[in-house]
């Protein structure tokens, strides 16, 4: 069974750039999140959508965005992108929509340069 | 505010010992606990969770005690192997309901050495 698929695995980009960050759930997980983990730190909590719906949200601007498709992926898109914004960013899937055991995916490493 | 705090950024053991990793939270929210394991390139992979209904949970080489009251859980692992050097996270989860639905919220992570 094929696990969280995310794309592309490593991306480059320059500051005011736009970018999008793509994600396939586990066949059956209809509950998509997204993460950024910055080195040091734990994952913080960017998005949650269930069933084509936002049903969470973190502490993030509106430079970030998110929405879910009705095969359940998923892409975190990120506007006027700052060096700040380098980091991985992890998607994670779960059955229903409450956050039990999330499954991950092996994350994206942005660079903004 | 740091709501899961890992205070330990590194832990070095021998193989075979027990290794115990400790978090602590700070919101009562939070009603259900995780522990994951993240070795480098990959994603965070899951260990075991707790319930806040349950004061224990056993898998294998792994145990987490939860105390509520203290608001502190700890990840046991029993005999500790090489292959167990990682990156520990503990992350929490908030009662069912209202905009923290779904939402982990994750401790700093621990590095754990295991020796041979």
């Amino acid at each position: 069974d094929a696990g969280v698929t995310q794309s592309p695995t490593h991306l480059i980009k320059t500051r005011g750039q736009h970018v999008t960050l793509r994600c396939s759930p586990i066949s059956g997980h209809k509950s998509v999140s997204w993460y950024q983990q910055v080195l040091g730190q734990g994952p913080q909590f960017i998005f949650q959508y269930y069933e084509k719906e936002e049903r969470g949200r973190g502490n993030f601007p509106d430079r970030f965005s998110a929405r879910q498709f009705p095969n359940y992926s998923s892409e975190l898109n990120v506007n006027a992108l700052l060096l700040g914004d380098s980091a991985l960013y992890l998607c994670a899937s779960n059955q229903r929509d409450r956050s039990t055991e999330a499954f991950f995916g092996q994350g994206t490493r942005l660079t903004v340069v | 505010d740091q709501q899961v705090k890992q205070n330990s950024p590194s832990l070095s053991v021998q193989e075979g010992r027990i290794s115990i990793l400790n978090c602590d939270y700070t919101n009562s929210m939070f009603d259900y606990f995780l522990w994951y394991k993240k070795y480098p390139a990959e994603g965070p992979t899951f260990l075991i969770s707790i319930s806040s209904i349950k004061d224990k949970n056993e898998d294998g080489r792994f145990t987490v005690f939860l105390n509520k009251s203290a608001k502190h859980l700890s990840l046991h692992i029993v005999p500790s192997q090489p292959g167990d050097s990682a990156v520990y996270f503990c992350a929490a989860s908030p009662n069912a309901g209202g905009t923290s639905y779904g939402k982990l919220t994750f401790g700093q992570g621990t590095i754990l050495t295991v020796h041979p």
